[in-house]
């Protein structure tokens, strides 16, 4: 079955950078776009970038330009969500997500946590 | 960017009711889009893609209608499993906008 599976709770503090990743596994994982989406605390869902297939190509929020970059291993079907300048307002859930229409899969999200 | 607005943004509700959830967009979106359900803690999960098409092994108690900037996600006969939070998304352009939410709770 497909599964994503993400990487643990990160704290940081203010400034730093954080990287998440998600290992997809029970598909090909050269077919299928990879997104990232963020939950804010008691907030909704915010789209932040996607990484083609190849991963050659990338299309991120205007609201993310510049703070952060996904990129994607095809040896080990993981892709990786780098985000820098963190601000206290970057606190929330991470996910990982298909977001493939009819293949539509979400990986259990990373509470990523920026307080001084 | 396409703006998603849900309404209502909450709405209460009985076991077994029949409830109603729209989504406008801010300009035509065809019918390219999903509705999730969101529990607390949890991911999204999908319900419907293309507007109108049922997520495999979602029962089809969940439907969706619309094309354009108007649609509408259709709960019928509530159980208890199904209060939760739901979302629309479009997926037509980039950047992916999301609805605001729409919080299902039992009455």
């Amino acid at each position: 079955q497909v599964q994503l599976v993400q990487s643990g709770v990160e704290v940081k503090k203010p400034g730093a950078s954080v990287k998440v990743s998600c290992k997809a596994s029970g598909y090909i994982f050269t077919s299928y776009y990879m997104h990232w989406v963020r939950q804010a605390p008691g907030q909704g869902l915010e789209w932040m970038g996607t990484i083609t297939p190849s991963g050659e190509s990338t299309t991120y929020a205007q609201k993310f330009q510049g703070r952060v970059a996904i990129t994607r291993d095809t040896s080990t079907s993981t892709v990786y969500m780098d985000l820098s300048s963190l601000r206290s307002d970057d606190t929330a859930v991470y996910f990982c997500a298909t977001l493939g229409a009819s293949f539509d899969h979400w990986g259990q999200g990373t509470l990523v946590t920026v307080s001084s | 960017d396409i703006q998603m607005t849900q309404s209502p943004s909450s709405l209460s509700a009985s076991v077994g009711d029949r409830v109603s959830i729209t989504c406008r967009a801010s300009q035509g979106i065809n019918n390219y889009l999903a509705w999730f359900q969101q529990k607390p803690g949890k991911a999204p999960k999908s319900l419907i893609y293309a507007a109108s098409s049922l997520q495999s092994g979602v029962p089809s108690k969940f439907s969706g209608s619309g094309y354009g900037t108007d649609f509408t996600l259709t709960i019928s006969s509530l159980q208890p499993e199904d209060f939760a939070t739901y979302y629309c998304q479009q997926y037509k352009n980039y950047p992916y906008t999301f609805g605001q939410g729409t919080k299902l709770e039992i009455k």
